[in-house]
Order: C-alpha cells, then sequence, then structure tokens
C-alpha cells in the first residue's frame, strides 16, 4: 500500500518562504506532483519530480529524496492569493498503474 | 490554454438514481481519470482509461460504477443507483501519456454531485 503524509495546516506571513514537507512510503515510485487547490476548486498542477534534486518554477520548487522517501515544496516571496491547500501526491511504479495517490493536503494561510 | 472541462458543474438526485458526469478531456491527451473528494477528506482514484479500455480501478469502483468514451471527445462516468455516501466532487483529469514529462495529469473543474 502507500501512505503519504504532510501537515494539516501552516501559517505563513505575506512576503515570507514557506516549506511544506511530505513523506511517503509506497511499494514502487514513479514520480511525485505537488497540486495547489482552492477551496471548492479543482487540483491544479504546480510541480512534478522524478528524479532526487530540486525543480525550480518561479516562485516555486519542489525538492525529492527518493532513498528518503521525502519531498518538500517552497513557496517563495508569498502573496494573499497563495492561501490554498496544496496536495502532494505520489504515482506508483509499475506497468498498468496510472492513478496517483494523493496526501491529504496541507492547508496554508497566508497573513498580511 | 486548453483545458478539462465537465458538465454539469452542480448535479442533485435522488437516492437509488442513475447519474452520468461528462468531461471532455484535453484533446491530444490519451489518458483519461476519475478522481472523487468527499468534503473536507483527500482526493482519490476511481478509474483510469486507455484505448477504449479501464486500465486501472480502485476499490471504490464497484459494479454501480461504469466509464465510456462515447465519441471522440467526450468522457462519462455513470453511477446506476446512487448512494447517500456517493455525494462527492467528481474530477476529470486527462494525461498526454504515460513518458516523463508528459505524464502530467490536468483536472477538469469538478462536478458537484449531492445525493438526497
Amino acid at each position: 500500500g502507500q501512505n503519504i503524509d504532510q501537515p494539516t495546516e501552516m501559517t505563513a506571513t505575506e512576503g515570507a518562504i514557506v516549506q511544506i514537507n511530505c513523506t511517503y512510503q509506497t511499494s514502487g515510485f514513479n514520480g511525485l506532483f505537488w497540486y495547489q487547490q482552492h477551496a471548492g476548486e479543482a487540483p491544479t498542477f504546480l510541480s512534478y519530480n522524478v528524479l532526487d534534486g530540486l525543480e525550480e518554477k518561479g516562485r516555486f520548487s519542489s525538492f525529492l529524496s527518493r532513498s528518503k522517501g521525502y519531498s518538500y515544496l517552497l513557496l517563495k516571496e508569498l502573496q494573499m492569493k497563495d492561501s490554498a491547500s496544496y496536495l502532494c501526491a505520489v504515482r506508483r511504479s509499475g506497468a498498468g498503474s496510472y492513478q496517483l495517490t494523493f496526501g491529504k493536503g496541507t492547508k496554508l494561510s497566508v497573513i498580511p | 490554454e486548453p483545458e478539462v472541462t465537465q458538465t454539469p458543474s452542480h448535479q442533485v438526485t435522488q437516492m437509488g438514481q442513475e447519474v452520468i458526469l461528462r468531461c471532455v478531456p484535453i484533446s491530444n491527451h490519451l489518458y483519461f481519470y476519475w478522481y472523487r473528494q468527499i468534503l473536507g477528506q483527500k482526493v482519490e482514484f476511481l478509474v483510469s482509461f486507455y484505448n477504449n479500455e479501464i486500465s486501472e480501478k480502485s476499490e471504490i469502483f464497484d459494479d454501480q460504477f461504469s466509464v465510456e468514451r462515447p465519441d471522440g471527445s467526450n468522457f462519462t462516468l455513470k453511477i446506476r443507483s446512487t448512494k447517500l455516501e456517493d455525494s462527492a466532487m467528481y474530477f476529470c483529469a486527462s494525461s498526454e501519456s504515460l513518458a516523463p514529462s508528459t505524464d502530467t495529469q490536468y483536472f477538469g473543474p469538478g462536478t458537484r454531485l449531492t445525493v438526497l
């Protein structure tokens, strides 16, 4: 089976940097995805890691360590509109396996 | 920018009734998915579909559920006899392929299903 853990809630100040951690346990691994989800809306793709290291995309960066089963999403220069839930999702390896398994999400509140 | 679309945005139905949720995936995408999210809970995989057949399905996707690609653009999820516990947001997603950098799943805006 798979288990994905991330903090339930975080609060950060506008203009600051915040790091959202995700740990996972899976029988096989074929990529980790971060999505942003505003309340009542669809998940929106942010980033993707399949190899170890840092992927940078504007104000958002994501890091992966496969040996540690660990990823983080880094948000810089926080804006009020970044208040949302951030979902960590893992794709398993194996023929015919396409599904994403999601964590419960981290609700980020950005305050002035 | 191409996007996944879903209709209706809201559906209210009586327990025991059949519902069909509709999705139009991104046009050059070949892999299609349905997920659901019960209010306050995590997003859960239901089914994936490729080349006109189911590729993978979860335990949630029992005999009450079916999927179809009736034409070249639509992808539907049918729930034959809805139960109260089927109330959730249903998301359709699509991906171009399974190869790295093109396997990202893009989600539609969702259909909120309420079963009374």
